[in-house]
This record gives C-alpha cells, structure tokens and sequence, in this order.
C-alpha cells in the first residue's frame, strides 16, 4: 500500500532550527517534494529530491535516504513567516497509475 | 502567482445539487491534476489528465467527473452533492508526466454545501 507519515505539529522559535521528518512507503518512487502551504492557500513547491542526499536552497534543505524510506526537509534561520504547513510527497510509479501521494502536513508554528 | 487559475473562487450551494470547477493550467503545462482537501486533511489525488487523456485515477468518487479539453483547461464536476463534499479543491499543473516535474497550484475553489 501507499503510507506517507510526518509528524502533525512542531513549534520552534524564531532564529533557530527545525527539521520535519517524513517517512514513506510506496510500491514504486520516482521522487520526493516538499511543499508549504500556508493556511486556506494554494501550496507552493519547495524541494525536489529524487536521489539520495541533500539537496540546498538558501534557508530550506531536503534530505533523502531511499533505502529507509526517509526525507527531511531543514529549516534554518527561522522567520515568523516560515509559520505553515508543511507537505511531503512522493511520487508512486508502482500499480496501474504513476501518481503523487501527499502526506497530511506538519503545522509548525513559530514563536517569537 | 503559480499562473494556475481557478475560478470560481468561492461556491456555496446546497445538497444535491451539482457544480463545475474549472481550471486554466500554466501557459505549456500539459498535465493537470485536481485535489480535494477538507478540513484537518491532507491533499487527496483525484485525478490527472495528460494532453486532453485521463492519466492516473485516485479516491474520486463516481459521484464526480473530470475532463480535459484541446485548450488544456479542465474541469471537475461535482454531482449529488453531499455535506462532506464541503472541501478546498485544487487544481495543479506540471510540465509532464513523471520525473522532477513540480506541480504549480491554483489558489483552490472553496466549495460549501449547505
């Protein structure tokens, strides 16, 4: 079956670190994405990562260890906007259909 | 601005009843997927066209039809309407079909059935 799990909320403060885990069991992957999306908004993509390791963009990295099933997406230099649901999606390329399976998202709130 | 667009933004009807939910992907996108996502849930895949073709199916009820038509554009029909189909839709569109292919998301039509 299809199984994408993070965490529901984490709270940081502003200026540190934080790291939303995600773990995924799919029967195929081409690729993993992260999102944000802030309340009642469209989500927007962060991160694409496909092979294993870190990909870096300015203050968001994304992490991926295919052989344990396993993304995290880091959070650096944190800012009260960062404040927002954070989406992880693989993209399944097993079974009849090639499809992208969202998991519920991380709220995180920032505090000041 | 994703360069999707949704329309109508806001629908409020009753139980019942049927509506359409359009969308106008990215200008070259070939691909558009639509989503539900209701209240404490996560995005659920509905269903992708490709070029005008059903592409890849999820939890869509038979309740609901899409279609994709030579323009690219699509829409998403929603009949006998049901309390718990009161949910954000979105519409998504990406440049293919698998591969490091972001999807661009419209800003949703927000459906409420009274």
């Amino acid at each position: 079956g299809q199984n994408i799990d993070q965490p529901t909320e984490m709270t940081a403060t502003e200026g540190a670190i934080v790291q939303i885990n995600c773990t995924y069991q799919t029967s195929g992957f081409n690729g993993l994405f992260w999102y944000q999306q802030h309340a009642g908004e469209a989500p927007t993509f962060l991160s694409y990562n496909v092979l294993d390791g870190l990909e870096e963009k300015g203050r968001f990295s994304s992490f991926l260890s295919r052989s344990k099933g396993y993304s995290y997406l880091l959070l650096k230099e944190l800012q009260m906007k960062d404040s927002a649901s954070y989406l992880c999606a693989v993209r399944d390329t097993g079974g009849r259909d090639d499809k992208i399976i969202f998991g519920k998202g991380t709220r995180l709130h920032i505090l000041p | 601005d994703s360069g999707v667009t949704q329309t109508p933004k806001h629908l409020i009807t009753a139980t019942g009843q049927r509506v359409t939910l359009r969308c106008s992907p990215r200008s070259g996108d070939l691909s558009v997927y639509w989503y539900q996502q209701s209240l404490d849930q996560g995005l659920q895949f509905l269903i992708q066209y490709y070029n005008g073709e059903e592409r890849a199916k999820g939890n869509i009820l038979e309740r609901f039809s899409a279609q994709q038509f030579p323009d690219l554009h699509s829409e998403l029909n929603l009949s006998s309407l049901e309390l718990g189909d009161s949910a954000l839709y979105f519409c998504a569109s990406s440049g293919g079909t698998g591969g490091v292919q972001p999807q661009h998301f419209g800003d949703g039509t927000r459906l409420s059935i009274l």
